[in-house]
Parts: structure tokens; C-alpha cells; sequence
């Protein structure tokens, strides 16, 4: 399997610019995580999905975020517009039902400048 | 608030020696913890976990205690190699209360791990 595939891996845009971050999770993981790192907070979870539906989106910073799963092998992270403070790597990652372990995708650098 | 700490930013270790990468947590509902390893430019990967019910687990190298009087724990590698060099994430897991609930693991800061030959 080729594991979590994210793209593009890196992004550099203007502030106020709208970003598409896009995630491919491993097939067959009813489960699709992004989080964000960064220096001051860490790996936080911004949103994740079960199954296609969102189940919990308390991590999203403001209105600006917002992530859809059309179907079960993609997902998408929109922020619009964007602000130099979203400058962060952003990772997805997916998960089988009934485990505790989730597969990281080699993330997104996005840099707002 | 933080509900997973983890205080040492850096580690630095010689190779061969024992290297210790500590962890705390807030939340006494955590009943399943996680270390990921991370390298630069790459997502972080499993390496080992713990359930509650247990103190240690062990894989090679590898082995984590834990202590849920002190809500702590924490990972030896064992020897140390310049592999292992990396960032270390510990992560706690809520348990499940409802359908489709939480699944959410919840991660600390990372400890920057050097192991110099």
C-alpha cells in the first residue's frame, strides 16, 4: 500500500489567497484525521472524519477552515482567505475501525506570506 | 490547557547508552497512550503503545512504562543508536462513551531526541 498520500507537500501563497490541502487516505481506514503543527502548539487535530462524515470539528480554528470527505478515498483542507498565522505543516492521516493507531501522511508545509 | 505534556524539549544521548523520553498527562480518562517517532520532512509513525491496564510494553529496543498513580510515563530505547535521532510524540487516547464517539488521540509537544555516535 502506498500509505497516506497528501499533496502538494509544500505551498507558498499570499495572504488572503485561498488554499486546497488534499488527502488520499490508506484504503479501507473508516477513520481521516488532519492536524496541524506548529512550533508554539504542537500536533493538534483540527478535524476528523468517520466513515465520510465529520464527527468532530472542535479543533477548527475559525470559519475560515473548513474540510469535506466526499467519498471514502479523499479529503480536503480549505482555508479562505489565508493568513500568515496558518503557516504550519499540516498532516492528514487515517485509521482502520477498531484501532488505536493512526498512519500519518508525510504532510503539507504551508507557508502565507 | 495542555491535557499530554511532555516538559524536555531536547534529549541528547550517546550512542549505545539508555535514552528516557518522559511523559505526563491531566486527563484520568486516557486509557490507551502512544509514542510516534518523527523525522524531518516525514509524518510521524507508530512505534510503540501501552493500555492502561498494563504498566510496561516492551519491543526490542524499545519499552514503555507506565505509571497511572503519578499519570506518567515514559520510553526507553535501549541501546541507544544515531537512528533514533528523531522527535518523539506521546499521545493519549480517550475511550470510546458513545457510538461513533471519540477516536481522537490527543498529542503532547514532541522531545527532539540526539544520539551522537
Amino acid at each position: 500500500d502506498a500509505g497516506v498520500i497528501q499533496s502538494p507537500r509544500h505551498e507558498v501563497t499570499e495572504m488572503g489567497q485561498e488554499v486546497t490541502l488534499r488527502c488520499k487516505p490508506i484504503s479501507g481506514h473508516d477513520y481521516l484525521f488532519w492536524y496541524r503543527q506548529t512550533m508554539m502548539r504542537g500536533l493538534e487535530l483540527l478535524i476528523y472524519f468517520n466513515n465520510n462524515v465529520p464527527i468532530d470539528d472542535s479543533g477548527m480554528p475559525e470559519d475560515r477552515f473548513s474540510a469535506k470527505m466526499p467519498n471514502a478515498s479523499f479529503s480536503t483542507l480549505k482555508i479562505q482567505p489565508s493568513e500568515p498565522r496558518d503557516s504550519a505543516v499540516y498532516f492528514c492521516a487515517s485509521s482502520p475501525g477498531g484501532s488505536n493507531e493512526q498512519y500519518f501522511g508525510p504532510g503539507t508545509r504551508l507557508t502565507v506570506t | 490547557d495542555q491535557q499530554v505534556k511532555q516538559n524536555s524539549p531536547s534529549l541528547s544521548v550517546q550512542e549505545g547508552r539508555i535514552s528516557i523520553l518522559n511523559c505526563d498527562y491531566t486527563n484520568s480518562m486516557f486509557d490507551y497512550f502512544l509514542w510516534y517517532k518523527k523525522y524531518p520532512a516525514e509524518g510521524p509513525t507508530f512505534l510503540i503503545s501501552i493500555s492502561s491496564i498494563k504498566d510496561k510494553n516492551e519491543d526490542g529496543r524499545f519499552t514503555v512504562f507506565l505509571n497511572k498513580s503519578a499519570k506518567h510515563l515514559s520510553l526507553h530505547i535501549v541501546p541507544s543508536q544515531p537512528g533514533d535521532s528523531a522527535v518523539y510524540f506521546c499521545a493519549a487516547k480517550s475511550p470510546r462513551l458513545t457510538q461513533g464517539g471519540s477516536e481522537k488521540l490527543v498529542f503532547g509537544k514532541g522531545t527532539k531526541l540526539t544520539v551522537n555516535p
